[in-house]
């Protein structure tokens, strides 16, 4: 998977509690991408980052927020989560912003109890 | 607002056929499309970009087509395996914000013997 990696693969938590979903790429790629996908909504972008300290809104927002400290790991945090947020969660890298391919981790399949 | 179509009916091809998969946009003027695979548990996997002033792309066994006056999308797979059998995705550039994709919904591909 192009050298990037999501932890945890699986979880299960509760309603309020935090989650911080982590992805980490062995690339050096700059752009690093934060997507949520459901049935019949498809791939959602969520956040993603341009930089070190560099991020940006995408599509559904709401309820997340991204951190990046180093090139190779952008970390998703859902401060309380809450059912609507179940979902697969999937990082994805790319080495410029135009005309360039995005490489998928192996998703994070979270359920929001 | 922006749409991105694809068919949400899965497609059911005989081994050694031609399938053709569609991508149709409203309200987007992308500068490129990609088309991805996915196959069941595992993220995205990148397969072609084609740009807005190419009307034509092949690798191997796959073709794309890109007509921006129908604002339309064509992807075929020639002599179709059962190991095409996947969902395959289009994805075009956010308007004006190269670095983003939007994605549509995908089409599930079934070859069968």
């Amino acid at each position: 998977d192009a050298g990037i990696t999501q932890s945890p693969r699986h979880k299960v938590t509760e309603t309020g509690t935090p989650v911080t979903l982590r992805c980490h790429q062995t690339e050096n790629h700059r752009y690093m991408y934060w997507y949520r996908q459901d049935p019949g909504h498809g791939l959602r972008l969520i956040h993603y980052s341009y930089g070190v300290k560099d991020t940006d809104k995408g599509e559904v927002s709401d309820g997340y927020s991204v951190s990046r400290s180093k090139t190779e790991d952008f970390l998703l945090t859902l401060e309380s989560a809450t059912s609507s947020q179940t979902s697969v969660y999937f990082c994805a890298i790319s080495p410029g912003s135009s005309y360039n391919e995005q490489f998928f981790g192996p998703g994070t399949r979270l359920t929001v109890l | 607002s922006q749409k991105i179509e694809q068919n949400s009916e899965a497609l059911n091809i005989q081994e050694g056929k031609t399938a053709t998969l569609t991508c149709n946009y409203t309200n987007y003027s992308p500068a490129y499309l990609q088309w991805y695979r996915q196959d069941p548990g595992r993220g995205p996997v990148f397969l072609l970009l084609i740009r807005e002033n190419e009307k034509e792309k092949r690798k191997e066994r796959l073709k794309v087509t890109f007509d921006t006056t129908l604002k339309q999308s064509l992807f075929h797979i020639t002599a179709s395996q059962p190991a095409d059998s996947a969902t395959y995705l289009c994805a075009l550039d956010a308007a004006g914000t190269a670095s983003k994709l939007t994605f549509g919904t995908g089409t599930r591909l079934q070859v069968t013997l």
